[in-house]
């Protein structure tokens, strides 16, 4: 079973302030790892994902995040905050299967 | 290219009426799923489709909400009788297929049974 924990759930940040997001997972295989992020009133939109290789994974948008397989996580980060970052991100996992178990999510604000 | 479609966008039904939801998936891929969208359950995956069988509806959650896929580039959610408590927005998502693939979503269908 896989199983994506979001700690969490609203995270400030100030404009130009580092964006963390934190995202640990559970899978009983190699896990494949998404980011995904929803604008209000929108579908999700991938941001980034890692499958394998490198485990610096950079997306749109100026994000990024690590694989660290032994604190089983997968922060999601940006150095400096935008207005438009404000938004619902969504961390997921896919094990051995083709579909995408996501996380509860964390509603960024971001503060001028 | 056209991404997932969904129809229709906004739905306002009475309790007990029929609801159908309608998807179409970027073509060339041969993943579909559909999940649901609720403040207090977040996100649910529904039922997925793989070259149009359905290969895993255990998150459906009762017998009133059925899904088909006729063919490569259609899909219905149907709920029937409808309920207050499935207002919620029902996400369409079409995929390549193999696992890591990028899961594209369309807009949404977003849905209020009174």
């Amino acid at each position: 079973a896989q199983s994506v924990t979001q700690l969490g759930s609203h995270v400030s940040v100030s404009e130009g302030a580092l964006v963390l997001l934190r995202c640990n997972y559970s899978s009983s295989v190699p896990p494949y790892l998404f980011w995904y992020v929803q604008y209000p009133n929108q579908g999700l939109q991938l941001l980034l994902k890692y499958t394998t290789g490198a485990t610096l994974v950079k997306g749109i948008n100026g994000f990024e995040a690590e694989f660290k397989k032994s604190e089983t996580s997968f922060h999601l980060t940006k150095p400096s905050a935008h207005m438009s970052d404000a938004a619902e991100y969504f961390c997921a996992v896919s094990d051995s299967a083709r579909q995408l178990t996501f996380g509860s999510g964390t509603q960024l604000t971001v503060l001028p | 290219d056209a991404g997932v479609i969904q129809s229709p966008r906004h739905e306002v039904t009475e309790m007990g009426q029929e609801v159908t939801l309608r998807c179409k998936p970027i073509s060339g891929h041969n993943s579909l799923f559909w999940y649901r969208q609720t403040m207090m359950r977040g996100l649910e995956l529904l039922i997925y489709f793989n070259n149009n069988v359905p290969i895993d509806d255990s998150g459906m959650p009762e017998d009133r909400f059925s899904a088909k896929m006729p063919n490569a580039s259609f899909s219905t959610l149907k709920i029937q009788p409808s309920e207050p408590r499935d207002s919620a927005v029902y996400f369409c998502a079409s995929s390549p297929g193999t696992r890591g693939n990028t899961i594209y979503f369309g807009e949404g269908s977003w849905l209020t049974v009174v």
